[in-house]
């Protein structure tokens, strides 16, 4: 069974920073990319970061490009997202998600998500 | 930024077809996922590449995606089926991923 555990959602203070994990088990972690989705409390979803099977191309939305950065240790099966210089805007449950392929292209397309973590900026 | 434009609601009647449209600048251009999310649980992956069902998904939903539109059909509607639906889309000109606002089908 594939699944994703997310940890480290928390209260932070603006300017702050937080770091968000996410446990893989179930499918070879190394294989495929994989993102981090928000969504912020009443509205939709908005993708934040993705980085690729071998962790050697990573993107960001304007939103957080500067202040976020995403990384992974194929070793240990775990995504990681640093949070810095933290807004309000920025408050959140944010999902980790596998993606279908192992870079990310127009093919691209969010096929397990994680239950998903708190980040309140307050 | 590229933008993707859903209508904020789509209501059906039990057994009818729902249809959610999604659009975008030249979306035919690029491929579309579509994914529900039920009240409470995290969303699922309902077609990809504009009209591939994974495993485990009904055929009761389909896509479709040229010009500026990208469709979502729900033949046969039921109310296990309300939920909120979105669209994505890879935005080939920033390399990044593009959600649509989001549509809540209710089923009457």
């Amino acid at each position: 069974e594939v699944l994703l555990l997310e940890s480290g959602g928390d209260l932070g203070q603006p300017g702050g920073s937080l770091r968000l994990s996410c446990a893989a088990s179930g499918f070879t972690f190394s294989s495929y990319a994989m993102s981090w989705v928000r969504q912020p409390p009443g509205k939709g979803l908005e993708w934040v970061s993705g980085i690729s099977g071998h962790g050697g191309n990573s993107y960001f939305a304007d939103s957080v490009k500067g202040r976020f950065s995403v990384s992974r240790d194929n070793s240990k099966d775990t995504l990681y997202l640093q949070m810095n210089s933290l807004k309000a805007e920025d408050t959140a449950f944010y999902f980790c998600v596998k993606d279908r392929r192992f870079y990310y292209d127009t093919r691209s397309a969010f096929d397990m998500w994680g239950q998903g973590t708190l980040v309140t900026v307050s | 930024s590229y933008e993707l434009t859903q209508p904020p609601s789509v209501s059906v009647s039990p057994g009818q077809t729902a249809t959610i449209t999604c659009s975008g600048d030249k979306l035919g251009d690029t491929y579309v996922s579509w994914y529900q999310r039920r009240p409470g649980q995290s969303p699922v992956l309902v077609i990809y590449e504009d009209a591939k069902r994974p495993s485990g998904i009904s055929e009761r939903f389909s896509g479709s995606n040229s010009g500026n539109t990208a469709t979502l059909s729900i033949r046969g509607t039921q109310a296990m089926d309300e939920a909120d639906f979105y669209c994505q889309a890879w935005d080939t000109s920033s390399a990044y991923v593009v959600f649509g606002g989001g549509t809540k089908l209710t089923v009457l």
